[in-house]
């Protein structure tokens, strides 16, 4: 079974300033998918940023980045330039592969990330 | 992008009396959905799978005659929470893939729905 792990319940950052996030997972699958989502005090789900587990490039979005180390099975997310808008709850998700394998598309979560921009 | 709804937003029922949750993809057919429950401050857990037109799939530990999943048709799944008590007070959201895509991994959730029971 797959598990993710995020080590940090709450954390905080000056705005302007750069913030990393933490997460570990365990899997046995070699081809998965890693997110970030983001959820503001509306409670909207938003992705943030995803990657392939097959694709060594460190993707990113914007001031969005991830560190994906797939021997180490983490995959963390750096957020710079942080903005009060960037104030929520993030959750770091798994995801097996959906090509050729009866797979629903399943998201399993982390327990969440509570960051907080301060002015 | 793809706009996945929720009605009602919050509803508060009396114990004992059941409520239904609606979910509805609006731009895109969804041949699954899910179905998660969320505590104040906590990460979201998968209640279950939704398949259009067959049983939802649930999760371990989740109860399937009190918590009724229908995916009647490509762009529809609803929840029922039956004869409801105070600790089935939460927030439930939905999600849904856009299987037109094929192999997409894109997921969309909707808003939630708060629910209280008195």
């Amino acid at each position: 079974a797959q598990t993710v792990t995020q080590s940090q319940p709450e954390m905080s950052v000056q705005e302007a300033e750069t913030v990393t996030l933490s997460c570990t997972y365990d899997t046995s699958e070699n081809n998965y998918y890693l997110f970030w989502y983001k959820q503001p005090p509306s409670r909207q789900m938003i992705l943030v940023i995803r990657q392939e587990a097959y694709k060594q490039q460190n993707a990113t979005e914007n001031r969005f980045s991830v560190n994906f180390q797939k021997a180490a099975k983490s995959f963390s997310l750096k957020i710079s330039d942080s903005q009060l808008g960037d104030t929520a709850m993030y959750f770091c998700a798994f995801m097996k592969h959906l090509i050729g394998s009866s797979n629903t598309g399943k998201l399993i979560f982390g327990q969440g990330t509570t960051l907080q921009v301060k002015p | 992008g793809a706009v996945v709804s929720q009605h009602p937003s919050r509803v508060i029922c009396k114990s004992g009396t059941s409520v239904k949750i609606e979910c509805r993809s609006l731009d895109f057919q969804a041949t699954t959905m899910f179905w998660y429950r969320q505590f104040p401050k906590q990460s979201l857990m998968l209640m279950a799978t939704s398949n259009e037109g067959s049983k939802a799939t649930y999760e371990q530990g989740v109860e399937k005659d009190k918590f009724l999943i229908n995916h009647a048709s490509l762009t529809l799944s609803t929840l029922t929470v039956t004869s409801a008590h105070p600790e089935d007070s939460s927030f439930y959201i939905c999600s849904a893939r856009d299987w037109a895509s094929g192999g997409s991994y894109e997921q969309y959730f909707g808003p939630g729905t708060r629910l209280t029971v008195t």
